[in-house]
């Protein structure tokens, strides 16, 4: 499984825009980029993923490298809710089934 | 829709005795993925169950194993307990299809405490 590297933690005010940085540089070619986040005292919930175009959805904005060998996750305004563990997955979503492999992620702590 | 629900919430145990932990996916579901969760060794993915049968497997020795139910229900033992089995065990049911990626939806999980 190619391996995904994020900053330990990061700190971001309140509706302020939040960029959360991965880098995969071992990235294969049919390896999707998946984001997962894990809020306090609950299971890890999905937020987006992407191939190579960049990604949008109701929760957040996927950057995707044009070498792929990095993204970045964007919380367009951050809020207090979003204060939680970020993970950043490789996967290849056609032969993995619903496997998923996180490593240590990015806490992210919001301020009011 | 109902979420995915696991139970029980908490469980304590002794070094030796086994546990089954249980786990009902969201309906339609067909696929339940099983992990476990400690502050050293973070979230490590366990096995995937897919249509009753085990499609993916984890590192983790033989005496964690699972099953899955024709109705996609999943149960997952750990025997003769240690107290690094200690943890939270989560598990995410998908729809499991092949061709695409399936969000996989987690349960709030069980906690087990070994002692």
């Amino acid at each position: 499984d190619a391996k995904t590297t994020q900053p330990n933690s990061m700190e971001s005010n309140e509706e302020e825009p939040v960029h959360l940085p991965c880098n995969h540089s071992t990235i294969s070619g049919t390896d999707y980029i998946h984001w997962y986040r894990q809020l306090p005292s609950q299971g890890p919930e999905y937020v987006i993923h992407g191939l190579t175009s960049n990604v949008n959805n109701r929760m957040a904005s996927l950057a995707i490298a044009e070498d792929r060998k990095s993204s970045t996750l964007i919380l367009h305004r951050a809020t207090l809710r979003d204060a939680a563990v970020y993970y950043c997955i490789l996967r290849d979503d056609y032969n993995q089934g619903g496997k998923l492999i996180f490593g240590q992620g990015t806490e992210l702590s919001v301020k009011p | 829709k109902a979420g995915v629900t696991q139970t029980p919430r908490y469980l304590i145990k002794t070094r030796g005795q086994q546990v089954t932990l249980s786990c009902s996916p969201i309906s339609g579901h067909r696929s339940v993925s099983w992990y476990q969760q400690t502050p050293g060794q973070g979230l490590q993915f366990l096995f995937e169950y897919f249509s009753e049968t085990q499609r993916n497997k984890g590192n983790f020795p033989g005496r964690f194993s699972g099953r899955q139910f024709s109705n996609s229900r999943s149960e997952m033992n750990v025997s003769t307990l240690e107290l690094g089995d200690s943890a939270l065990y989560l598990c995410a049911s998908g729809s499991g299809g092949g061709g695409g990626y399936n969000e996989q939806f987690f349960g709030p999980g069980t906690r087990l405490t070994v002692l």
